[in-house]
């Protein structure tokens, strides 16, 4: 299966916690996508990657939320001293090149902060 | 402002019927996209159908079409031929070339196809 992956699926800590998250793209995508989706409601952007560049980061992504994207392969999502309210599904995407093409979704890590 | 619309919260649907799940959007910028995925339970997105702001043909992908009407700025989804399957919420949403490709979403509309 060539599509995008996430790991871990489902991630529970407690509060105040630092957790990671990575995302793996379909080979040979260039564009990479962070989402962050609550309950009831549509996916919010976060960030997004070019290659390795981070080109755009969301005023949701506070000082405690950090990407990267090493050599422009997988991803990772970091967040330092979580909270209650960074309970939430967090999605990842890749698409081929352009800003235009499609972005196709990976099946999302599920985070319960207690 | 740019914003996704989708007013309808839920929806049923009998098997076998066609049903038409409604998006209007809000933009002053001329080169956008605009895109349907479907959220089973499991939380996947899965992507259904894209059509460009300067396509004149509207988009069909199987038994999914959109029905794009740029002057009035909606952008609906019409699924033929329903299937228990199909049972899911489903999201429009919008990307602008100019921004990157990032997405903004809609609420989301939960259909619910009875046998």
């Amino acid at each position: 299966d060539t599509g995008v992956s996430q790991d871990p699926r489902h991630k529970i800590t407690k509060r105040g916690q630092n957790v990671t998250f990575r995302c793996d793209p379909i080979s040979e995508h260039n564009r990479l996508y962070w989402y962050r989706q609550t309950l009831g409601q549509g996916p919010e952007f976060l960030t997004y990657f070019q290659n390795e560049a981070q080109l755009e980061k969301s005023r949701l992504l506070s000082d405690r939320f950090s990407a990267e994207r090493p050599k422009g392969s997988f991803s990772t999502l970091e967040i330092q001293r979580t909270e209650q309210g960074d309970s939430a599904m967090y999605l990842c995407a890749s698409s081929p090149r352009l800003a235009r093409d499609t972005q196709y979704f990976g099946p999302g890590t599920r985070l319960t902060v207690l | 402002a740019q914003k996704i619309t989708q007013t309808q919260p839920g929806m049923f649907v009998q098997e076998k019927e066609a049903v038409t799940l409604d998006c209007t959007y809000d933009t002053s910028d001329q080169s956008y996209g605009l895109f349907w995925y479907k959220q089973p339970s499991s939380g996947e997105m899965i992507f259904l159908i894209y059509q460009g702001s300067y396509d004149e043909q509207n988009a069909t992908e199987g038994r999914y079409s959109l029905n794009f009407q740029k002057a009035r700025k909606s952008a609906n989804l019409v699924i033929s031929a329903s299937q228990l399957g199909d049972s899911a919420m489903y999201f429009c949403a919008m990307s602008f070339y100019n921004q990157g490709g990032k997405l903004i979403f809609g609420q989301g509309t939960e259909l619910s196809v009875k046998p």
